[in-house]
């Protein structure tokens, strides 16, 4: 079955990058997405990518794939107290209606 | 265009009981599915409907059972609840799943 694995803590200082990375196993998956979940709040789409690409680049978020490794990172440049939250990465298979979740990082940003 | 909306967005039961969880799609959306977040495991994946059938099924007890209206609408129950039930139990729809999902604020479900 799928897997996917996070680091759950990431702790940055205002106006630097910050770099969330995620493990999965399923060398089927399609599509893979960054959710933000904000306290209180369900999850919100940030930003996907296509596992044909490489690299896609949204604003101040960057998503790189690494299709070999099965690794995806999402960069978050000159990060700001408002991108504190939990990000999940989540892959979509080829030929099942779900997503699987990792846990979710935990990303505090400090001033 | 309205948000998914799901009620109640608090609730508290005893161990025995069961529950029932509503969800309302963005409207246009077909597919809706049910997550379970817990704070040790994460989403866990409960189930998803396409025009009012079960296209797929996480690995829970027949406990937890679902349902989707003709107007896409969906309810999600949990019979004989359990302390470890407590969780926030989310609700998403897409026009296509998985695609792209939109989450509603959750229902924060509480057994003692």
């Amino acid at each position: 079955g799928e897997d996917v694995e996070q680091s759950l803590f990431l702790s940055v200082r205002e106006g630097d990058s910050s770099v969330i990375n995620c493990t999965y196993t399923d060398s089927s998956s399609t599509y893979l997405y960054w959710y933000k979940q904000e306290p209180g709040a369900g999850l919100q789409l940030l930003t996907y990518i296509f596992s044909n690409m490489d690299m896609k680049q949204d604003q101040r978020l960057t998503v790189l794939l690494n299709k070999k490794d099965k690794h995806l990172s999402l960069r978050i440049a000159d990060t700001q107290t408002g991108d504190s939250a939990i990000y999940f990465c989540a892959e979509e298979s080829s030929n099942d209606y779900k997503l699987s979740f990792g846990a979710g990082t935990t990303v505090t940003v400090r001033a | 265009k309205a948000g998914v909306t799901q009620t109640p967005r608090y609730l508290i039961k005893t161990r025995g009981q069961q529950v029932t969880l509503s969800c309302s799609p963005i409207s246009g959306h077909r597919s809706v599915s049910w997550y379970q977040q817990t704070p040790g495991q994460g989403l866990q994946f409960l189930f998803e409907y396409f025009s009012e059938t079960q296209r797929n099924k996480g690995n829970f007890p027949g406990r937890f059972s679902g349902r989707q209206f003709s107007n896409s609408r969906s309810e999600m129950n949990v019979s004989t609840l359990e302390l470890g039930d407590s969780a926030l139990y989310l609700c998403a729809s897409s026009v296509n799943t998985p695609g792209e999902l939109f989450f509603g604020e959750g229902s924060r479900l509480t057994v003692l």
